[in-house]
């Protein structure tokens, strides 16, 4: 069984450019969902994708976007990149959405973003 | 706006010491979580509480949910070096999952 991948491991933007970060779920699993982790922070809810549809999303500006794909999985988009978009990108992929807590959420390493 | 307090934010003990970390919030959850998260790696799940007053077992760690489901704390007797790392909790809430900002752990050979 393969668990949660993301690519790049790495990546240093600037101020304005766009970034896509990837994420590929666990098999079997049909939910992704992605996180902001600053440094020193725990990870704040992004959005939630399921079945290729956003289903749910935390207080996060339009500029963070997403998709899914027929496969499950996924991308994070981020335009006009500002300096406190630095930060630990985490997606994690669940067997099932419906009520948090009921199920189990697997974490990638995370893609470390630096926006200079 | 829904926060989770953990405290503290930082603990240095060593090894062979008990440790306790908490988890505080004004907020009702329908269930919680405490992950363990170590350097360059996401965070890993280690136990769900549902149900207020529960209390689970992982070895060394005990987790209790607090009656009110709104607080919950973290027990590890005997501490080891490989206890070290970040611990979260995260609050259900929702749709979605509130993180807290974690306790740092160490814990010296």
């Amino acid at each position: 069984e393969t668990g949660v991948t993301q690519s790049p491991t790495h990546l240093i933007k600037t101020r304005g450019q766009q970034v896509t970060l990837r994420c590929s779920s666990q098999s079997g699993h049909n939910t992704v969902s992605w996180y902001q982790q600053a440094l020193g922070q725990g990870p704040q809810f992004i959005f939630q994708y399921y079945r290729e549809e956003e289903n749910g999303r935390g207080n996060f500006p339009p500029r963070f976007s997403g998709l899914q794909f027929p496969n499950y999985s996924s991308e994070l988009n981020v335009n006009a990149l500002e300096l406190d978009d630095s930060a630990l990108y985490l997606c994690a992929s669940s067997p099932i959405v419906g009520t948090p807590g009921k199920y189990t959420q697997y974490f990638g390493p995370g893609t470390r973003l630096t926006v200079l | 706006t829904q926060l989770l307090e953990q405290s503290p934010q930082f603990l240095s003990i060593q090894e062979g010491e008990n440790l306790t970390v908490y988890c505080n919030s004004s907020s009702v959850f329908s269930s919680l979580q405490w992950y363990r998260q170590e350097p360059g790696e996401g965070p890993v799940l280690l136990v769900t509480v549902v149900t207020g007053g529960e209390v689970k077992k992982l070895k060394r760690l005990t987790f209790q949910f607090g009656d009110a489901r709104k607080d919950s704390s973290l027990h590890i007797t005997a501490a080891q070096p490989g206890d070290t790392g970040l611990y979260l909790c995260a609050g259900a809430f929702g749709q979605n999952f509130v993180f807290g900002p974690g306790t740092r752990l160490s814990v010296l050979p």
